[in-house]
């Protein structure tokens, strides 16, 4: 089974553009999480959706949004860049929301270099 | 507020030594417990969970965990360390969805993350 794919891999941008970042779960997978990591603040959750409506949301501006698919595909979008959303940002799926007791499985990220 | 914490920045131990990384968490109502692995350039990888039953838990490349309710803790150990186990490991907590103070989800609180560095 195929894992979760992240694209693109790597993205250069420069202040003040947008970015959208595409997200294809684990195939039968209907939970999709965003995470954002950095070395000064590690992991950090950005929003999760199921059944193309965001269910929870971190603490992050309202220029970082996301959107569900109804293939489960989901794409986050980051408007207005500035240079401290240099960072990887790592999607991850798992079967269900009620399915709490399962592990979210991660891809490898999209790393994102703010110009 | 839910947390976890991983103390150690990083941890140092020789190849064939036993390594343990150390994790504790504050959440409300039962905690679900993870640990992942993350080598360079690449995504987390799931190593083994602590849901519910026998306090140490085994999961993949032989790495296990002792869940420790009344510390708090899920430390994660290995009998005998491997240069290739070299890499950042992160703890994480998702809180209980049934617990009343908590939004059913599952979103996961990672701690800050510990280096471990296996010398040969």
């Amino acid at each position: 089974k195929a894992g979760v794919t992240q694209t693109p891999r790597y993205l250069i941008k420069t202040r003040g553009q947008q970015v959208t970042l595409s997200c294809s779960p684990i195939s039968g997978h209907r939970s999709v999480s965003w995470y954002q990591q950095t070395p000064g603040q590690g992991l950090q959750f950005l929003f999760e959706y199921f059944s193309e409506t965001q269910r929870n949301k971190g603490n992050f501006p309202g220029r970082f949004s996301g959107r569900q698919f109804s293939n489960s595909r989901s794409e986050m979008n980051v408007s207005t860049l500035e240079l401290g959303d240099s960072a990887l940002y790592l999607c991850a799926s798992s079967p269900g929301m009620r399915e709490s007791n399962q592990p979210q499985h991660f891809g490898d990220g999209t790393r994102l270099s703010i110009l | 507020a839910q947390s976890v914490a991983q103390p150690e920045d990083q941890v140092n131990v020789a190849e064939g030594n036993p390594l343990t990384v150390k994790c504790t968490y504050s959440v409300s109502g039962n905690p679900y417990l993870f640990w992942y692995v993350q080598y360079p350039n690449r995504g987390l990888q799931f190593l083994l969970k602590y849901i519910t039953g026998d306090n140490l838990v085994k999961g993949s490349y032989g790495f296990e965990a002792e869940f420790n309710k009344s510390q708090t803790s899920f430390h994660l150990k290995k009998p005998s360390a491997l240069v290739s186990d070299s890499a950042l490991y992160f703890c994480a907590v998702r809180v209980d969805p049934l617990h009343k103070a908590n939004q059913a989800g599952t979103a996961l609180i990672f701690g800050k993350g510990t280096t471990l560095s296996v010398s040969s």
